[in-house]
């Protein structure tokens, strides 16, 4: 299957700094990404789609100014938590799609605290 | 309103066959699909099914009725890597969407 690589897989940051997670399609062209996330024992909730060159499509009670979605290529998308805070902190998970595929690949996932 | 549902847990034995089953209720429908996420793990594919019947991989099994909103995932020869989650996942129709169920946390004991 297709391969997506999401990095970093642990990040530990203070309070009030901002932190970037890269999303990457290795071996497909990826239109359209997804970020989401995940707190324990609870299911995916999806946060916003992306589709290559335009701005993303958030989901209600998503804060678009503090999750800040850049979907450049066809193969990268990133998601910078602004300002983040303890209550940012959580396993967020990108998935990408191929262009007329309907089966979304996941990244391995980031687990994020926040001091 | 869009909803999918499946059980919160199962508890099944070890060599034995287990089925989950997964209701949905979405505006269209272009698809469904099943996911297994270990613990601290992101979802990893296994089944996408768009036409009714029965679709076969390995130990694997993903049934599928449209008419009455309907899938089920069936794993056969349980071993313990298999305890995990299970979610079941419904692509709409128009939108870039797929829309994910709770998932069904499987225990596989000895």
């Amino acid at each position: 299957g297709a391969v997506v690589s999401q990095h970093p897989s642990w990040v530990i940051c203070k309070s009030g700094t901002s932190v970037k997670i890269e999303c990457r399609s290795l071996d497909f062209q990826a239109t359209t990404m997804f970020w989401y996330r995940q707190f324990p024992k609870q299911s995916l909730m999806l946060m916003a789609t992306s589709n290559e060159g335009s701005k993303a499509t958030y989901e209600q009670g998503v804060e678009k100014d503090k999750f800040l979605i850049n979907h450049a290529s066809l193969t990268l998308s990133t998601l910078t938590v602004t300002s983040a805070h303890p209550e940012d902190s959580s396993f967020y998970i990108c998935s990408a799609r191929e262009q007329g595929q309907g089966v979304q690949y996941f990244g391995a996932g980031t687990r994020l605290s926040v001091l | 309103g869009q909803n999918i549902d499946q059980p919160t847990e199962m508890t099944a034995t070890e060599g034995a066959i287990v089925q989950i089953n997964c209701t949905y209720q979405t505006s269209g429908f272009n698809g469904l699909f099943w996911y297994q996420q270990h613990a601290g793990e992101a979802p990893t594919f296994l089944s996408y099914n768009v036409l009714d019947g029965l679709e076969e991989k390995g130990r694997f099994s993903s049934f599928l009725s449209r008419s009455k909103g309907y899938s089920y995932l069936l794993l056969k020869e349980l071993q313990m890597k298999d305890s995990a989650s299970y979610l079941c996942a419904v692509k709409n129709t128009g939108g870039f969407k797929t829309i994910f169920g709770a998932g069904t946390r499987l225990f596989v004991k000895a």
